[in-house]
């Protein structure tokens, strides 16, 4: 079974468009995160969420609003898409709420094109 | 703000030959992780260095974290073609919640 599991792996979509990546994580992990890696591979934490409640809220654009109904879920949202949106988006889930010594395991990512 | 800052860019070696990256902090880091992404992959989780002047080996690869804490290296002896790939440095500092990357080394080899 995959431990952090996200949908859709690729997601072509127009400028404008509203749409939403979901994650899913089978570890019993208490923290999930959202990243985005540009096309120059640059690794970004945008958002981290420990048992459901915000804890890293990054300089992300309001457009991208996460969700997590319960800890082994963490979707995210944007409205208005924009070109630069484009990148991979990677969730990640890590066992503990200390973020700064725990593994983060990362899911495999979804790619999104904005034309 | 803090930032990690990881060289080269980019590598591109003969097979058999040897591969540094280097990661380097401004401030003392509360440790360090290291992760490996093949093309078209997800970034996994290598290893963790915590303590001042540590090394620790997997096989062909050494990590090690500075004295002071501030930087840290990972070494792959005699490259082989499963190694292609980015190699982050993720770097952990006390007063943070979150661990940041390094830009990342890009890994190829020529068979």
């Amino acid at each position: 079974d995959t431990a952090v599991s996200q949908t859709p792996k690729y997601l072509v979509t127009q400028m404008g468009n509203d749409k939403s990546i979901k994650c899913e994580q089978n570890l019993g992990h208490d923290t999930m995160y959202w990243y985005k890696q540009d096309s120059k591979k640059f690794l970004k934490i945008m958002f981290s969420y420990n048992n459901k409640e915000l804890i890293i809220n990054e300089t992300v654009p309001n457009r991208f609003s996460p969700k997590s109904p319960d800890k082994a879920h963490l979707n995210l949202h944007i409205n208005s898409l924009e070109l630069g949106d484009s990148a991979v988006y990677f969730c990640a889930s890590s066992p503990r709420g200390a973020v700064s010594t725990d593994t983060q395991y990362f899911g495999p990512g979804t790619r999104l094109t904005v034309l | 703000g803090q930032q990690v800052m990881q060289i080269p860019q980019y590598q591109h070696v003969q097979e058999g030959e040897d591969f540094t990256t280097y990661c380097n902090s401004s401030t003392t880091l509360s440790n360090i992780q290291w992760y490996k992404q093949r093309p078209g992959g997800h970034p996994v989780f290598l290893i963790q260095l915590v303590k001042s002047g540590e090394v620790k080996k997997q096989k062909r690869l050494t990590f090690q974290f500075g004295e002071a804490k501030k930087n840290s290296s990972l070494h792959i002896t005699a490259t082989q073609t499963t190694d292609v790939g980015t190699y982050f440095c993720a770097a952990a500092y006390s007063s943070a919640s979150k661990i940041i990357f390094g830009s990342g080394t890009r890994l190829s080899i020529r068979p």
